[in-house]
């Protein structure tokens, strides 16, 4: 089976503008979580998707949302970036649960400006 | 926020040697994971133990749990350069509704 793939990899943003990122889950998975990872945060969950649906949200501000396809590619947005939302953005899939064995894309590194 | 804490933060041994990570929790958990991620890229699953199970082995890999400390450990024997990465914990929240990483701890294998 096809991993996780995530896209863009690579993401330069400058303040207030917005951000798109993808992630496709493995066949037949479900599940799909995001993660932020940072130095100084190490790695936050920021929200889970099940069948379209949001099932569970991390401490995130309001500016990051996301949504999940019929065919279970999410996306994630960000509007109104800041500076301290320049991260690494991680996608996982599982097939149910998300405490599950999480099986993560290379990620999108988002740098804001 | 409950969370795992890796010790040590780094480690630096040379190949052939074993090293040894640990990982503590503050609250009840169903399982607890190990995960590796070299420099930036995406996670890789290691191991998965449950509560109710005290030692799991995979090639070489060897984790330990004990409930009643709160803590695991990870060993990974007969170390190579290819295992240089930082490896996390991680155990799922009290509600059962998220994953909670730890920091990590940086392993450096020199040759």
């Amino acid at each position: 089976k096809a991993g996780v793939t995530q896209t863009p990899r690579y993401l330069i943003k400058t303040r207030g503008q917005q951000v798109t990122l993808s992630c496709s889950p493995i066949s037949g998975h479900r599940s799909v979580s995001w993660y932020q990872q940072t130095p100084g945060q190490g790695l936050q969950f920021l929200f889970e998707y099940f069948s379209e649906t949001q099932r569970n949200k991390g401490n995130f501000p309001g500016r990051f949302s996301g949504r999940q396809f019929s065919n279970s590619r999410s996306e994630m947005n960000v509007s109104t970036l800041e500076l301290g939302d320049s991260a690494l953005y991680l996608c996982a899939s599982s097939s149910d649960r998300n405490t599950d064995t999480q099986y993560f894309g290379p990620g999108t590194r988002l740098t804001v400006l | 926020s409950q969370q795992g804490e890796e010790d040590p933060q780094a480690l630096s041994i040379q190949e052939g040697e074993n090293a040894t990570m640990n990982c503590s929790y503050k609250t009840s958990i169903n399982n607890l994971q190990w995960y590796r991620q070299n420099s930036g890229r995406g996670l890789v699953h290691l191991i998965l133990i449950r509560s109710n199970e005290r030692e799991k082995h995979s090639g070489r890999l060897r984790v330990t749990l004990d409930t009643s400390k709160k803590s695991s450990s990870l060993l990974i024997t007969a170390s190579r350069a290819a295992d240089t990465a930082s490896y996390f914990c991680a155990t799922d929240n009290q509600a059962g509704t998220a994953l909670i990483f730890g920091k990590g701890t940086t392993l450096s294998v020199s040759s």
